[in-house]
């Protein structure tokens, strides 16, 4: 059974770089087979793709947030990453990883924007 | 970018009724890659239907998925009031991924 659990800080301040990690049980992030999601929801509101990665170093961004965002790969603690820089309000949300073909999610974490 | 149109965007129904809820992609959905998840209040979306009308692995199959092209539908034939939760659409054969805003399913 595929687990995934996102951490990292549930405040970030106005125009610094939020950083959140997905620590992922049961398979290999570096496995070609699945690429690996963020996706996020702002509070009362729907969802939002924000991007993947496979096979170790490939990835694809929603054009939305591409000119901020960054997604990694750590295959030593088969963990990946997010990073999204330059934040302000409009990016506080739950933040979820999940694996692309959406049968496995995080619980998802909630990561504020505020001063 | 595929803009998914889910509709209504609130139906209320009873426990024991069947639910049908529509979901109007902008454009062709490519290989009918477009998915159905529940939402639970502060919990994860869950994998319902995958590829339009395949139900995903332990779920009922009170649900089924259909359509294809950009006109697709979730079926729920007997309610029970574990269902009258968020339900979304979401494409994934073309990038960006896009998904529904969205249909609460309420108890009438």
């Amino acid at each position: 059974q595929v687990q995934l659990q996102e951490s990292g800080p549930g405040l970030v301040k106005p125009s610094e770089t939020l950083s959140l990690t997905c620590t992922v049980s049961g398979a290999s992030v570096s496995s070609g087979d699945y690429y690996w999601s963020w996706i996020r929801q702002p509070p009362g509101k729907g969802l939002e793709w924000i991007g993947y990665i496979y096979n170790i170093g490939s990835t694809n961004y929603n054009p939305s947030l591409m000119s901020r965002v960054t997604i990694s790969v750590d295959t030593s603690k088969n963990q990946f990453s997010l990073k999204l820089s330059s934040v302000t309000a409009a990016d506080t949300a739950v933040y979820y990883c999940a694996r692309n073909s959406g049968d496995s999610w995080g619980q998802g974490t909630l990561v504020s924007v505020s001063s | 970018e595929i803009v998914l149109t889910q509709s209504p965007g609130t139906l209320s129904l009873s426990p024991g009724e069947r639910a049908t809820l529509s979901c109007r992609a902008s454009q062709s959905v490519s290989s009918s890659y477009l998915a159905w998840y529940q939402q639970k209040p502060g919990q994860a979306p869950r994998l319902l239907i995958y590829g339009a009308s395949s139900r995903a692995t332990g779920i009922p199959d009170r649900f089924s998925g259909s359509g294809s092209g950009t006109d697709f539908t979730l079926t729920i034939s007997r309610l029970e009031p574990e269902d009258f939760v968020v339900y979304y659409c979401q494409q994934y054969g073309s990038s960006p991924y896009t998904f529904g805003q969205g249909t609460k399913l309420e108890i009438k």
